[in-house]
């Protein structure tokens, strides 16, 4: 059974890089049935796919149109975790982050989600 | 983009009585249709897929139907741990998009 487990700073003040980190038992971050994403989700806009990362022979990334300018999406295989940045954050950026493992489309497995806020 | 709305927004139901959700996407999906529940601070967890597969341990009071732009999902005898919000997700077109989310809450 996959299970995710998040760290990362729940303040993050405005024009900083909001960082996360997410790490995976159960599986392996080189696994070539999952990806591995990042989700927030927020009042406002509801369920929000941020990016992904994976591995099919080789490391590959996808990104919303909508934050693709500011977003890194890193796999680390010798910690088997992945991690996300979100530079120049505002305070629309305020929401709970989810790292999610995504089988085929469908979003199997969820981390426990963290509250990131952002205010000076 | 392909857009999901869900409706009704929020749904009350008594406990014991049936549960019609509904999912419309803005083009076709095909039967590429999740199905998540999310209780208060919790993570989405995984309900339906393939618009009507239950996920493991799901019990069989949930059920999805539809294809291409309509689906439902129907919970037949609601539980008490059933009251929670439910959000549709299309995996068929690049990116993947979910509803705004439909809540179930107590009449």
């Amino acid at each position: 059974q996959v299970q995710l487990q998040q760290s990362g700073p729940r303040l993050v003040k405005p024009t900083q890089t909001l960082s996360l980190t997410c790490a995976i038992s159960g599986d392996s971050v080189s696994s070539n049935s999952l990806t591995w994403n990042w989700i927030r989700q927020s009042p406002s806009r509801g369920l929000e796919w941020l990016g992904r990362t994976y591995y099919r022979s080789k490391w590959d990334n996808d990104y919303a149109v909508s934050v693709k300018s500011r977003i890194t999406i890193n796999p680390d295989t010798s910690e088997n975790q992945f991690s996300l940045q979100l530079s120049s954050v505002t305070p629309e950026d305020t929401a709970v982050y989810y790292c999610v493992g995504v089988r085929g489309g469908v979003f199997d497995y969820w981390g426990p989600g963290t509250l990131v806020t952002v205010s000076s | 983009e392909t857009g999901m709305t869900q409706s009704p927004a929020t749904l009350s139901v008594s406990p014991g009585e049936r549960a019609t959700l509904s999912c419309r996407a803005s083009q076709s999906v095909s039967t590429n249709l999740a199905w998540y529940q999310q209780k208060p601070g919790q993570a989405p967890r995984l309900l339906i897929y393939g618009a009507s597969t239950r996920a493991t341990g799901i019990p069989a009071r949930f059920s999805g139907s539809g294809s291409g732009t309509e689906f439902t999902l129907t919970i037949s005898s609601l539980q008490s741990e059933d009251f929670a919000i439910y959000y549709c997700q299309q995996y068929n077109n690049w990116p993947w998009t979910f509803g705004q989310g439909t809540k179930v809450e107590v009449k």
